[in-house]
């Protein structure tokens, strides 16, 4: 079965600062793997996606995230964190066996101060 | 394009009613999921159509969760006799390809369900 895990549930930055969050899979077959983003309120919005194009992909509001095969991950990075960028960031895998349904992690809460 | 809109927002409700969610997908995409996210979790899968036809259901949904999607369109999620443990966010999404595995899923805002 697929999944995703996300390392730390709550990362805390200053404004400016790298921004890092981890995601690595579990998967069978090769995966297909999503960055969503979630602001108070509000639904899920895609960020970036990885369908084997390219390893490295850049999506929107500056973020990038890199597949490393070898490491099984997906992590999600931004050179420099605005204040804007404070919401919950949702790392997800294409379930082959659930008609690609989502399988998400359980989320990491991404806080930015000034 | 008017996005995926859901109603109600909110719903608060006594243990034991019955409540129903509307989903009302991006005009002409052909699949349409539901997910439920609790505090803290991550959406979970519980079901998705194919136009009309219901193909897949998460052993998340039990005998009191019932969804529908009757002309392709627009679905609704059923849950009779609600339990305080059914309280959660309920997200609908949509997407344009069928069986595409990298196509994007677009959410809707989500109908927040509190059973007291």
């Amino acid at each position: 079965a697929q999944s995703v895990t996300q390392l730390g549930s709550h990362v805390s930055v200053s404004e400016g600062a790298l921004v890092l969050l981890r995601c690595n899979y579990s998967s069978s077959v090769p995966p297909y793997l999503f960055w969503y983003v979630q602001y108070p309120n509000q639904g899920l919005q895609l960020l970036l996606k990885y369908t084997s194009a390219a390893t490295l992909v850049k999506g929107i509001n500056g973020f990038e995230a890199e597949f490393k095969k070898s490491e099984t991950s997906f992590h999600l990075t931004k050179p420099s964190a605005h204040m804007s960028d404070a919401a919950e960031y949702f790392c997800a895998v294409s379930d082959d066996q659930a008609g690609t349904a989502l399988i998400f992690g359980k989320g990491t809460t991404l806080s930015v101060s000034s | 394009d008017t996005g995926v809109s859901q109603d109600p927002r909110h719903k608060i409700t006594k243990r034991g009613q019955n409540v129903t969610f509307r989903c009302d997908p991006i005009s002409e995409h052909n699949r349409l999921y539901w997910y439920r996210q609790t505090l803290g979790q991550g959406p979970e899968f519980l079901t998705y159509f194919q136009n009309e036809a219901q193909l897949e259901k998460s052993r998340l949904l039990s005998d009191r969760f019932s969804a529908e999607r009757p002309k392709g369109s627009f679905s609704t999620l059923e849950i009779q006799r609600t339990e305080q443990g059914d309280s959660a966010m309920y997200l609908c999404a949509s997407s344009a390809r069928s069986g595409d595995p990298t196509d994007t899923q677009y959410f809707g805002p989500g109908t927040r369900l509190t059973v007291l």
